[in-house]
């Protein structure tokens, strides 16, 4: 079966980095694009990054661009997310998903259990 | 942006009603509309992709329509496994979700 295993959150202080990690099993990981979707605490979802199968292909919420910066590493099905500059209004939990493009639809077939960046002095 | 409203934010139900929650977008998405289930501290779950079509395994008692701006999820007979927030989310430009509605007893 699918599994996605976020790892890296934590308790940062404003303006620290952090790096988010998500390990992907059970698919052809270089196959699919993946993304990450954020929830803040008693909030809704926000879409976060996106990014393709090969790497070549990155996008990002403009309340995120230039401070995340998303990637992959194919031969150890992970993808990442780099979070620099964090601010208070960053906290939340972090969920990657697995995104299906196709000529049917475009949407997150499979989800993580997510992991909680707590941004915070 | 496109931006998603959502249809109650809250309601109140039975197991056995009938639930209809509505989502409508800012323009025109054609039908690039997806409904997720989420329930307290789990991830989200797909239940409907391009506005109609039923992800494979989820009960057929859920039911999504509608294209353009104006879209409906539809639960035919709410049963307890049921009660969670419900969010829409459009695929048709830079992805954004709906704020959720909560259904509860």
């Amino acid at each position: 079966e699918v599994q996605l295993l976020e790892s890296g959150g934590g308790l940062v202080q404003p303006g620290g980095s952090l790096r988010l990690s998500c390990a992907a099993s059970a698919f052809t990981f270089s196959n699919y694009a993946m993304s990450w979707v954020r929830q803040a605490p008693g909030k809704g979802l926000e879409w976060v990054s996106d990014l393709s199968g090969s790497g070549g292909s990155t996008y990002y919420a403009d309340s995120v661009k230039g401070r995340f910066t998303i990637s992959r590493d194919n031969s150890k099905n992970t993808l990442y997310l780099q979070m620099n500059t964090l601010r208070a209004e960053d906290t939340a939990v972090y969920y990657c998903a697995r995104r299906i493009v196709g000529t049917i639809g475009d949407y997150f077939d499979y989800w993580g259990q997510g992991t909680l960046v707590t941004v915070s002095s | 942006d496109i931006q998603m409203t959502q249809s109650p934010s809250s309601l109140s139900a039975s197991v056995g009603d009938r639930v209809t929650i509505t989502c409508r977008a800012s323009q025109s998405i054609s039908n690039s509309l997806n409904w997720y289930q989420q329930k307290p501290g789990k991830a989200p779950k797909l239940l409907i992709y391009a506005a109609s079509s039923l992800k494979s395994g989820v009960p057929s008692r859920f039911s999504g329509s509608g294209s353009g701006t104006d879209f409906t999820l539809t639960i035919s007979s709410l049963q307890p496994d049921d009660f969670a927030t419900y969010y829409c989310q459009q695929s048709f430009s830079t992805l954004s979700f709906g704020g959720g509605t909560k259904v509860e007893i």
